[in-house]
């Protein structure tokens, strides 16, 4: 069966970055664009940007340009997401998903927290 | 960047009952457009696709309608487990999708 597997939990410093990796099985893992999510607490979805696993092409959303980047390793069927200078208002649960036409897969979310 | 409207922010409704959920968009997005239902410490859930599709597995009790800027989920005879949170999601231009910022459904 389908599974996104996230990396786990982070606690980060105001100013740093985090790497997440989305780890992808039971399907061609070139054959469906991978997209991020975050969720604050008590907060909506907030889609960030997704990317062609296939191609490497990637787009974000305005509010993340220069901060985010994404990228993938089809070896080992794993996307990764990074955001730099970091702030509190980051935290949030970050969430990885498999997105083609009717397909809409989730990993279980990985929960960054920036805290001095 | 298209901005996604949901209204109302809450709606309460009874067991039974009938909701009907708005999404507006700042531009068209022909029928590119999704509904999600989440509820607490869940991921989303795929409810529609293409403004009017329902997802697999997904009741027949849920419908979607509308196209250009404006559209609406329509949830009759509510169950007790349809009380959720609801996001409706642009996806016209690929890959800059938007989300609405959710309305909850409440038991009244």
């Amino acid at each position: 069966q389908v599974q996104l597997v996230q990396s786990g939990a982070e606690v980060k410093k105001p100013g740093a970055s985090v790497k997440v990796s989305c780890k992808a099985s039971g399907y061609i893992f070139t054959s469906y664009d991978i997209h991020w999510v975050r969720q604050a607490t008590g907060q909506g979805l907030e889609w960030m940007g997704g990317m062609n696993p296939n191609t490497g092409n990637t787009g974000c959303a305005q509010k993340f340009q220069g901060r985010v980047t994404m990228t993938r390793n089809t070896s080992i069927s794993t996307a990764y997401m990074e955001l730099s200078s970091l702030r509190s208002e980051d935290t949030a649960v970050y969430y990885c998903a498999r997105v083609g036409g009717p397909t809409y897969d989730w990993g279980q979310g990985t929960l960054v927290s920036v805290s001095s | 960047e298209i901005v996604m409207t949901q209204s109302p922010a809450t709606l309460s409704v009874s067991p039974g009952g009938r909701a009907t959920l708005s999404c507006n968009t700042s531009q068209s997005v022909s029928s590119n457009l999704a509904w999600f239902q989440q509820k607490p410490g869940q991921a989303p859930r795929l409810l529609i696709f293409g403004a009017s599709t329902r997802a697999t597995g997904i009741p027949a009790r849920f419908s979607g309608s509308g196209s250009g800027t404006e559209f609406t989920l329509t949830i009759s005879s509510l169950q007790s487990e349809d009380f959720a949170v609801y996001y409706c999601q642009q996806y016209n231009n690929w890959p800059l999708y938007t989300f609405g910022q959710g309305t909850k459904l409440e038991i009244k």
